[in-house]
């Protein structure tokens, strides 16, 4: 069965430094799709990054990176330099390579960026 | 690009009512997708439409949940005879059915409070 694991249920990060959430995943599927959600406590889900299994250079979209390690099956988001406003819920999601593309989501990371 | 529009945000009543949400899609987005958030967790998939029709259904979906998207516009999701554990955040999400990477668009959901 598909999964997404984060180990982290909190973490805690100074403004303007570098921070690494971690995923992990498990499916036996050879195609499928990794993403990053970003919730603040206003609720909504906000798209920050995705990695397919097939891509071969870790995605970036700004200050997001993507460390795609997919022997290990992990998927990280790195978010660089920091700042108070990254302060949210951040959940890894996995969605399968046919189908119905629905989302597997992991149970999240609460990030708090200290000034 | 208006995104995903749902109603109501917040939902009291008390257990036994039946209560009904309202999910509006991005226009041109034929995917519809919702999910269930409970505190402390992850969304958890209910249930997909492609279209007008609903292609899927989560074993969490009980006979007391039901789905409807007519004309393949609008969604509503109804429960009847509302408990106590129904208590979550209702999250619709739409996307396009092109490719992979596609990422789903989520709405800023229904907050249901039973008493």
């Amino acid at each position: 069965a598909q999964k997404i694991t984060q180990t982290q249920p909190g973490m805690f990060v100074q403004e303007k430094e570098a921070v690494t959430l971690d995923c992990t995943y498990d499916t036996s599927d050879q195609s499928y799709g990794l993403f990053w959600y970003k919730q603040p406590s206003s609720g909504e889900m906000i798209f920050l990054i995705y990695q397919g299994s097939y891509d071969e250079q870790n995605a970036t979209e700004g200050r997001y990176s993507l460390n795609f390690q997919k022997a290990r099956k992990s998927a990280n988001l790195v978010i660089s330099a920091s700042q108070l406003g990254d302060s949210a819920m951040y959940f890894c999601a996995m969605r399968e390579g046919q189908g119905t593309y629905k989302y597997i989501f992991g149970t999240g990371t609460r990030l708090k960026v200290l000034a | 690009d208006t995104g995903v529009s749902q109603n109501p945000r917040h939902k009291i009543t008390k257990r036994g009512q039946n209560v009904t949400f309202r999910c509006d899609p991005i226009s041109e987005h034929n995917r519809l997708y919702w999910y269930r958030q409970t505190l402390g967790q992850g969304p958890e998939f209910l249930t997909y439409f492609q279209n007008e029709a609903q292609l899927e259904k989560s074993r969490l979906l009980s006979d007391r949940f039901s789905a409807e998207r007519p004309k393949g516009s609008f969604s509503t999701l109804e429960i009847q005879r509302t408990e106590q554990g129904d208590s979550a955040m209702y999250l619709c999400a739409s996307s396009l059915e092109a490719s992979m990477n596609q990422p789903q668009h989520f709405g800023d959901g229904t907050r249901l409070s039973i008493l």
